[in-house]
């Protein structure tokens, strides 16, 4: 067990609808990261945080997509709209930074289904 | 820009034998590497990472990997596989620059399969 939450597990919507995600990190990890997995891909970064600071994001990011982090711990993840070609798991990532230089730790993901 | 690159797609090996995944990458200089592996419906879980130092790291269950700097590679071994290593294997790299980005670029994964 990694320490680091997501939920929900699955998700199943239908085209046109949002969603939102939950990643809950390890409690003293102050970098959390927002990953994107398709089928037979590594991990796709999506944006990430310092503390409650958004620091960068992908230039690939939809603006159908928004994350926040409003008190530096958990961090919800909303996509607008959905197309089926958000479907994708969701992947939450946290480390500490000046800690063991950047390891990251995953969440068990959200996959997200839209029909 | 940083990029890795896992060749193989696949591979497979019987249990008890040496196994490899091979990674190489690109980065503007120094790098950080690592290597996660993935089971099936979880996510990605840390083995090994390479910051300095010694070009061998030892990382979880027996894996350990080999810095290369002058091929730019990075692979992953084990002396004798087991079954339950079967799973997807991540390299990443990242570059080590101060002020810069830290974001690592994965490679699409090599799914290793271990026969009894």
């Amino acid at each position: 067990d990694t320490g680091v939450s997501q939920n929900p597990r699955h998700k199943i919507t239908k085209r046109g609808q949002n969603v939102t995600f939950r990643c809950d990190p390890i409690s003293e990890h102050n970098r959390l990261y927002w990953y994107r997995q398709t089928l037979g891909q590594g991990p796709e970064f999506l944006t990430y945080f310092q503390n409650e600071a958004q620091l960068e994001k992908s230039r690939l990011l939809s603006d159908r997509f928004s994350a926040e982090r409003p008190k530096g711990s958990f961090s919800t993840l909303e996509i607008q709209r959905t197309e089926q070609g958000d479907s994708a798991m969701y992947l939450c990532a946290s480390t500490l930074s000046g800690g063991e230089a950047d390891t990251q730790y995953f969440g068990p993901g959200t996959r997200l289904t839209v029909l | 820009a940083q990029s890795v690159a896992q060749p193989e797609d696949q591979v497979n090996v019987a249990e008890g034998n040496p196994l490899t995944v091979k990674c190489t990458y690109s980065v503007s200089g120094n790098p950080y590497l690592f290597w996660y592996v993935q089971y099936p419906n979880r996510g990605l879980q840390f083995l090994l990472k390479y910051i300095t130092g010694d070009n061998l790291v030892k990382g979880s269950y027996g894996f350990e990997a080999e810095f290369n700097k002058s091929q730019t590679s990075f692979h992953l071994k084990k002396p004798s596989a087991l079954v339950s290593d079967s799973a997807l294997y991540f390299c990443a790299v990242r570059a080590f620059t101060s002020g810069g980005s830290y974001i690592p670029t994965f490679g699409r994964g090599t799914s290793l399969i271990v026969h009894p």
